[in-house]
C-alpha cells in the first residue's frame, strides 16, 4: 500500500524568503502521480502542482515547484519568494497510475509566512 | 468556469436528525469523490463516483451514509440519523477522468450537536 509522510508539521519562513515543504512517499509501483494541495485557514483545498513518476524535468507552477528525487522517493515542495497569502496547510498527495486509485493524503504541514 | 460546488457551506444540526450535503462537479467531469476531514483522521475518501456509478464506497463509514449521483451535474451525500461523531468538513471533489487531478469544492462545515 501506497504511504504519504509529512515529517514538519509546522514551518515558518519570512516573507520574500524561499521554503521547502518535505514530503516523502512509499510505493513499489513504478507509475504513479504526486500532487500538493493548498488549504488556507478559509478551508478550501486548491490543487497546486502535480508531477508525474515518469516526467523528466521537475514540474513547475509560478512560485511553486516540486524538487522530485525519484530514488529518495521524496517529492518536496518549494515556494520562492513567499507572500503572506502563502500562509496555510499544505498536503502532499499520491495516486498511483492505472484506472481507478485511491489518492493517498499526508497529514500536513502548516506554513506561516512572518512579515 | 464555475468550480465545484457545494451547498450548505455550514450545517448546524442536531443528534439524529438528516443532513443532506450536496455537490455541482465541474461540468464534462465524469468523476466524482466525497471526502471527509477531521483533526484526527485527516482526509478521508468517503466514496468515488464515475460516469454516475459508485464505483468504491469502502470508505463510508456504515450504514448511516449514503450517496447518490442521479446525475452527471448533481451528487447527494446524506446523513441518517446524524451524530455528533459525524462532526467535520465534507468535501466534494471531481475530476476530468478516472486518473486525473482532482479539483475540490469548498467544503461543507458541518457541526452534529
Amino acid at each position: 500500500a501506497q504511504k504519504i509522510t509529512q515529517t514538519q508539521p509546522g514551518m515558518f519562513v519570512q516573507e520574500k524568503e524561499a521554503v521547502t515543504l518535505d514530503c516523502t512517499y512509499d510505493t513499489s509501483d513504478p507509475s504513479y502521480g504526486l500532487f500538493w494541495y493548498k488549504q488556507p485557514s478559509s478551508g478550501e483545498m486548491i490543487f497546486l502542482i502535480y508531477q508525474g513518476s515518469y516526467d523528466q524535468q521537475n514540474a513547475t507552477e509560478g512560485r511553486y515547484s516540486l524538487n522530485f528525487q525519484k530514488a529518495r522517493k521524496s517529492a518536496n515542495l518549494v515556494i520562492s519568494a513567499s507572500q503572506l497569502g502563502d500562509s496555510a496547510m499544505y498536503f502532499c498527495a499520491m495516486r498511483l497510475s492505472g484506472g481507478y486509485q485511491k489518492v493517498t493524503f499526508g497529514i500536513g504541514t502548516k506554513l506561516q509566512v512572518i512579515p | 468556469d464555475a468550480g465545484v460546488i457545494q451547498s450548505p457551506r455550514h450545517e448546524v444540526t442536531e443528534m439524529g436528525q438528516e443532513v443532506t450535503l450536496r455537490c455541482k462537479p465541474i461540468s464534462g467531469h465524469n468523476s466524482l469523490f466525497w471526502y471527509r476531514q477531521t483533526m484526527m483522521r485527516g482526509l478521508e475518501l468517503l466514496i468515488y463516483f464515475n460516469n454516475n456509478v459508485p464505483i468504491d464506497d469502502s470508505g463510508m463509514p456504515e450504514d448511516r451514509f449514503s450517496a447518490k449521483m442521479p446525475n452527471a451535474s448533481f451528487s447527494t451525500l446524506k446523513i441518517q440519523p446524524s451524530e455528533p461523531r459525524d462532526s467535520a468538513v465534507y468535501f466534494c471533489a471531481s475530476s476530468l477522468e478516472q486518473g486525473s487531478t482532482q479539483y475540490f469544492g469548498p467544503g461543507t462545515r458541518l457541526l452534529v450537536l
